[in-house]
């Protein structure tokens, strides 16, 4: 167990709709990662919070939009969905933003 | 762009046997990651490799960093069935985010 917690774990959806994916960092981590993993692409790096603020993108889409809030945990919307956005989106945390990345048990979309 | 390349992508190989799993980048770096990441689970660290000429050892497994060639290595030692999973290796790119390879599918057999 990392330490970090995602909800929900599982999540089925239809095209069109929006959905919102919680992470809980570790205690004391400041930073926060979001990925998505998919058979096709790979585990790609999405979007970047450190202390509330965003630091990074990666290949996150204009429909998908993330925020960290004063208590670190963080959320990631996605919204307008389609049948390629089905993935298993996990995210991560470090203390600072050099420091090992940890990360959580995911959370495994389906949008039908 | 930052690339990270893995070979191989599959590997099946006998208990008791010793193999390597390579992992090239594309640009410089100054901390390369291993990652397992066994079947509908999350990643778990295994190893940081933080300067040129880094060797790290846990159990069975080994890995190195050479930045110069831009390639890490994972070396498994008297593979046991329980090392089966998939490892990623990864390197830290724009904002220390996580650049991956596609993985090395192991699969070690009696």
């Amino acid at each position: 167990d990392s330490g970090v917690t995602q909800t929900p774990k599982h999540l089925i959806t239809a095209t069109g709709q929006r959905v919102t994916l919680r992470c809980s960092p570790r205690s004391g981590d400041l930073s926060v990662y979001w990925y998505q993993q998919s058979l096709d692409q790979g585990l790609q790096f999405l979007i970047q919070y450190y202390n509330g603020e965003e630091r990074a993108k990666g290949n996150i889409l204009e429909r998908f939009s993330a925020q960290q809030f004063p208590d670190l945990h963080s959320e990631l919307n996605l919204s307008s969905l389609e049948l390629g956005d089905s993935a298993l989106y996990f995210c991560a945390s470090s203390a600072g933003q050099v420091e090992t990345q940890y990360f959580g048990p995911g959370t495994r979309l389906l949008v039908l | 762009e930052l690339k990270v390349e893995q070979n191989p992508l599959f590997l099946s190989m006998q208990e008791g046997k010793n193999y390597t799993i390579y992992c090239n980048y594309s640009t410089t770096s100054d901390r390369l990651y291993w990652y397992r990441q066994d079947p509908g689970k999350s990643l778990e660290s295994l190893f940081v490799l933080l300067s040129n000429g880094a060797v790290k050892q846990e159990g069975r497994l080994m890995a190195s960093l050479d930045t110069k060639a831009r390639l890490s290595t994972l070396h498994i030692t008297a593979a046991v069935h329980d090392l089966s999973a998939t490892y990623f290796c990864a390197v830290s790119g724009s904002g220390y985010a996580l650049n991956f390879g596609k993985g090395t599918s192991l699969l070690v057999t009696p």
